[in-house]
């Protein structure tokens, strides 16, 4: 049973430019959520898909959007990227009944230059 | 959304139990208190979560006092292996608020 499985594992964009990140949850999860993470802090909540529909969001630019596809599987996109989105960008998928774990993926690395 | 407080960093030896303790004074009726691991470059990973009182799985265990302002976390015989960043998290399942975490080395 495979995990959550995160791609591209690095990348590297030059500012402005756009970029896509892709995320496949745990078999039997419906729900997907993006974090942020810089170097040396705690992963910080960009937003949360269930059904398709962006069910909660934290506190990032509209620059930051996503999506859910109907098996579940969703895509961060950020664009005019600046150099301050450089970090690691993880998804967690879990499952919309409530269950107490959240697995997260390995992350993409992103670089931003 | 209840904010947490724990430690920056602990140190520790192998085969000794360590105990990391957080503060949620401001911990709402509903919320759970969940704990997570992170290795470099990785997610982090899912460890316990409780409500009140105390619960155990196979890898540690958690106490909460009866006023739910604060938890420990205890994690008993520590390998070098345990050489990781540990998050406390209060609140719901659908937004994890992550803090800075305890950096917690264990040394040989």
């Amino acid at each position: 049973d495979a995990g959550v499985t995160q791609s591209p594992t690095h990348l590297i964009k030059t500012r402005g430019q756009q970029v896509t990140l892709r995320c496949s949850p745990k078999s039997g999860h419906d729900t997907v959520s993006w974090y942020q993470q810089a170097l040396g802090q705690g992963p910080q909540f960009i937003f949360q898909y269930y059904e398709e529909e962006e069910r909660q969001r934290g506190n990032f630019p509209d620059r930051f959007s996503g999506h859910q596809f109907p098996n579940y599987s969703s895509e961060l996109n950020v664009n005019a990227l600046l150099l301050g989105d450089s970090a690691l960008y993880l998804c967690a998928s879990s499952s919309g009944t409530g269950t107490p774990e959240a697995f997260f993926g390995q992350g993409t690395r992103l670089t931003v230059v | 959304l209840a904010k947490t407080t724990q430690p920056i960093s602990m140190d520790s030896y192998e085969g000794q139990e360590v105990n990391i303790t957080c503060s949620h004074n401001n911990i709402a009726t509903n919320d759970y208190i969940t704990w997570y691991q992170q290795f470099p470059s990785q997610g982090p990973r899912f460890i316990i979560q409780g409500y009140k009182t105390k619960v155990t799985n196979e890898v540690a265990s958690l106490f909460i006092p009866a006023d739910r302002k604060s938890s420990t976390l205890s994690l008993p015989r520590v390998s070098l292996s345990d050489t990781a960043v540990y998050y406390c998290l209060v609140g719901d399942l659908g937004k994890l608020i992550f803090g800075q975490g305890t950096e917690l080395s264990v040394k040989p």
